[in-house]
């Protein structure tokens, strides 16, 4: 069935680094954009970035822009969100999610389980 | 790009109907109809339930209603039930550099 699942989480000071992945299963991954989404404990969804079908556009939310990176594996069906420079606000369940339709915007109809990052010294 | 504004918490008795508001501006809301709401129980993913401002997905139930007027966005449930217990967020693009914003959710007690 369509999946996605995410990886890469865990515990991380301050300044550092952390790579999260999200595989795909079940679709057409190469036609599809794909987003991030976060939700920091008790807090309300944050979109994050997207990737375009085919790496080549990328956007990202402000908070963001210039410490986190965008990047995708069409042959591995898998996308990466690489997390510079992470600060304590950044802590978050952090969700990828896949559009209802392959090209175009549209709402998230697959949402993986997240995966947790804790920005802490 | 600041949050759209979502009441944080609505409440209503089995049966009745309720209404959850989402304001932006119009850059977000009411420049597109790319707005969507999405139900979330605790400890899970978001589900998607209405896309494009009223349509709704296969397998939504048919209780669950959106509609727009300027920038504010709507969500109805009608028939509340007590699975509709959950927060719900609405999501719009925008015309800014931050391509999508959310609403800042809302607790519905049942």
């Amino acid at each position: 069935q369509v999946q996605l699942v995410e990886s890469g989480g865990g515990v991380v000071q301050p300044g550092r680094s952390l790579r999260l992945s999200c595989g795909a299963s079940g679709f057409t991954f190469t036609s599809y954009a794909m987003h991030w989404v976060r939700q920091a404990p008790g807090k309300g969804l944050e979109w994050v970035a997207v990737i375009s079908y085919d790496g080549n556009n990328k956007y990202y939310a402000d908070f963001v822009k210039g410490r986190f990176t965008l990047s995708r594996d069409n042959a591995k069906k898998t996308h990466y969100l690489q997390m510079d420079s992470l600060r304590p606000e950044d802590t978050a369940l952090y969700y990828c999610a896949r559009p209802r339709v392959a090209a175009g915007i549209d709402a998230f109809d697959v949402w993986g389980q997240g995966t947790m990052v804790i920005v802490s010294s | 790009h600041s949050a759209l504004t979502q009441p944080a918490s609505v409440s209503g008795s089995p049966g009745q109907s309720i209404t959850i508001s989402c304001t932006g501006t119009n850059s977000d809301v009411g420049g597109y109809n790319y707005v969507s709401w999405y139900q979330q129980h605790p400890g899970k993913a978001p589900k998607l339930i209405i896309c494009e401002v009223n349509n709704r997905p296969s397998g939504v139930s048919d209780r669950f209603s959106g509609s727009k007027s300027g920038n504010t966005a709507s969500l109805t449930i009608s028939g509340l039930q007590a699975e509709d217990e959950a927060d719900y967020y609405c999501i719009s693009y925008t015309s800014t550099t931050t391509l999508y914003v959310f609403g800042t959710g809302t607790k519905v007690t049942v």
